[in-house]
């Protein structure tokens, strides 16, 4: 059974760099078929796409955080990064990695458990 | 940035019925790319509950049913059991986020 588990730093100070990585465990990263996503809903709200990518090193963004956002995948160690650059306060969430099955709608399933993140000095 | 309408709230009694509802747009729902739902426990991670609009993977009892009209879908939940206490989530593909876009989120109460 396919598992995801995010890791990474819980606390980050304002204007540095936010980097989790997301090891994927039950089978292997290079599926033509899939992306590998990650989204964040900060405590007590909904949730935000922030962006994905696919084995092949293919990237979609999210507009809103493009222009401080980058995602990576290692084939190699089975896992994907996510590193956003610049972070305040709004970007304090629980942040969540999951397999994107692509296609009409773009379904996510499974999910990490999620790790909190907060933006604080 | 949600971009997909749910009430914030909805509630029934045990072994009701309830449904809620996701309003998109043209650039999403409406454009004909599917709707998916997803189910939230507190303090716990999104998980999927319905996909390819009226999809139920593994698992989930068919007690959960999805349907899709135009720019607009809904998760219907029949025979409310007090543990569907939770989050719901719509979800679409959005044209011009050109990816996903989720729901504003509904929580489901057991009276």
């Amino acid at each position: 059974q396919m598992q995801l588990q995010e890791s990474g730093p819980g606390l980050v100070k304002p204007s540095e760099t936010l980097s989790l990585v997301c090891d994927v465990s039950g089978d292997s990263i290079r599926g033509s078929t899939y992306y590998w996503g990650w989204f964040r809903q900060p405590p007590g709200k909904g949730l935000e796409w922030i962006g994905a990518c696919h084995y092949t090193g293919t990237t979609y963004y999210n507009p809103s955080l493009k222009s401080r956002l980058s995602i990576t995948v290692d084939v190699s160690e089975n896992q994907f990064s996510l590193q956003l650059t610049s972070v305040t306060a709004a970007d304090s969430a629980i942040y969540y990695c999951a397999r994107v099955r692509g296609g009409s709608g773009w379904y996510s399933d499974p999910w990490g458990q999620g790790t909190l993140v907060t933006v604080s000095s | 940035q949600s971009v997909l309408t749910q009430p914030p709230s909805v509630s029934g009694a045990p072994g009701q019925k309830v449904t809620i509802s996701c309003t998109g747009s043209s650039s999403n729902i409406g454009a004909g790319y599917d709707v998916h739902w997803y189910r939230q426990f507190p303090t716990t991670a999104p998980k999927l509950l319905i996909y390819g609009d009226t999809k139920r993977p593994s698992g989930v009892p068919d007690r959960f049913s999805g349907s899709k009209s135009g720019a607009s879908a809904s998760l219907t939940i029949t025979g409310l059991q007090a543990d569907d206490e939770a989050d719901f989530y719509c979800q679409s593909y959005d044209i011009s986020l050109r990816g996903p876009v989720f729901g504003t989120g509904t929580k489901v109460t057991v009276l």
